[in-house]
Parts: C-alpha cells; sequence; structure tokens
C-alpha cells in the first residue's frame, strides 16, 4: 500500500494533454516536502523527471511540468507522443515515525 | 559521467541472505547519499533504505527494520545492500539509486537493477 496516491492508468491521443495526480497527506506532501517525479520507461531503470516541484533536468523536454497544492502535486504531459508511453512515478518524503522516502503507487500512460 | 553498476542477479532460498553491491564512479562518492528501492515483478516502487557516503549514516524503511544492513566502503566507491531471512515476497529488482545532495532529496542516478529471486 503505497503512501502516495496515483491513478492506475491515464491515457490519451498524441498531441493531447494529460494529467496525473498524486495525493498525500500532512506529514508529506503537505507538510512541504519536494516532490519529484520519474519515468519508467518498459524494462528499464526509472529516469528523473521532475524534482523539486517544478524543475526539469537537464534533458527533459518542456512538455513534462509539475505542481504542488497542499496535501497534492500533479504532473503534466502536453503534446502527448507515442515515446511517452510509460509507467510515472511522483516521490516525497514523509516525516513520521523516524521518517522515509514515499513513492506512488504509479500511473501507466497509454497514448492512443 | 555518474554511473552505478550494480551486482548480477541472484537465485536464494528462503531464509538465506543476499548482498547486493552497487559501484559508483563519475563523482566524488562522499557527497551523495544512496538510496535502495526494489520493484517486485509488475509492482511499483518501494523505498527500501537511504546510506550517506560521507559517514555511512543510515535511514530505513520501518517494514525492514532488523533484516536490512547497508554499508559502504569509500576506499572503492561502493555501496552494500544485505537483506537477511529472505521470503519468497523478496523476489523483485533491487536498485541502488544516487541522491542529489547529501541529504534527502531527488534520485538523479539510477543503477541497472539486480534481480533477487527467492525460491525453493
Amino acid at each position: 500500500q503505497s503512501v502516495l496516491t496515483q491513478p492506475p492508468s491515464v491515457s490519451g491521443a498524441p498531441g493531447q494533454r494529460v494529467t496525473i495526480s498524486c495525493t498525500g497527506t500532512s506529514s508529506n506532501i503537505g507538510a512541504g516536502y519536494d516532490v519529484h517525479w520519474y519515468q519508467q520507461l518498459p524494462g528499464t531503470s526509472p529516469k528523473l523527471l521532475i524534482y523539486g516541484d517544478n524543475n526539469r533536468p537537464s534533458g527533459v523536454p518542456d512538455r513534462f511540468s509539475g505542481s504542488k497544492s497542499g496535501t497534492s502535486a500533479s504532473l503534466a504531459i502536453t503534446g502527448l507522443q507515442a515515446e511517452d508511453e510509460a509507467d510515472y512515478y511522483c516521490q516525497s518524503f514523509d516525516s513520521s515515525l523516524s521518517g522515509s522516502y514515499v513513492f506512488g503507487s504509479g500511473t501507466k500512460v497509454t497514448v492512443l | 559521467q555518474v554511473h552505478l553498476v550494480q551486482s548480477g542477479p541472484e537465485v536464494k532460498r528462503p531464509g538465506a541472505s543476499v548482498r547486493v553491491t552497487c559501484k559508483a564512479s563519475g563523482y566524488i562518492f562522499t557527497t551523495n547519499g544512496i538510496n535502495w528501492v526494489r520493484q517486485a515483478p509488475g509492482q511499483g516502487l518501494e523505498w527500501l533504505g537511504w546510506i550517506s557516503g560521507y559517514n555511512g549514516n543510515t535511514l530505513y524503511a520501518e517494514n525492514f527494520q532488523g533484516r536490512l544492513t547497508m554499508t559502504t566502503d569509500t576506499s572503492t566507491n561502493t555501496a552494500y545492500m544485505e537483506l537477511r531471512n529472505l521470503r519468497s515476497e523478496d523476489t523483485a529488482m533491487y536498485f541502488c539509486a544516487r541522491v542529489a545532495g547529501i541529504a534527502v532529496g531527488e534520485i538523479d542516478y539510477w543503477g541497472q537493477g539486480s534481480l533477487v529471486t527467492v525460491s525453493s
């Protein structure tokens, strides 16, 4: 059972905009901890897509953007492309117990 | 260029232990932390723990307290993850992953993964 909740799947046609939500609680996202997003293509290791809520590492297209409000965060993909078909995970830090990294449950993006 | 190269696949019996190695290169090992994350077949990412590359301080996920040990060897820039008393549910791909800074933060580089299979 993941601490951060994501929709299992989202889909869109090429060129469309899709968003993925990541819902947490007052001990993680709501406490102000940064949210990061990772893309995992089939059979590969995850790749950092967004860090610090809304920052893109060098090389990540500006079609990807992140936002955060309250206890939730979102990843938006605009101009959806076939190569965006992958699993996406949000990640933050949780201050409960002795502290821990927490991942979202993951969202499969399908390009129709 | 940052690289994290992990050890090969392992097959273990229930109750056994496994040690996965992660050799880092391309950066100063002591300036970053290392996370260990696993992914069971067809499942999502699960965080196991974090170790400081600077002083070896650790933070373990509650679910693995008492079964998990993480260490580093700064002379060889290598991180180690040992999981004991293995169960079938521990079958997964285990990733080492570099934290962007010395403390907690985003993971900017991942190893290729080490498949651990637990089967009688």
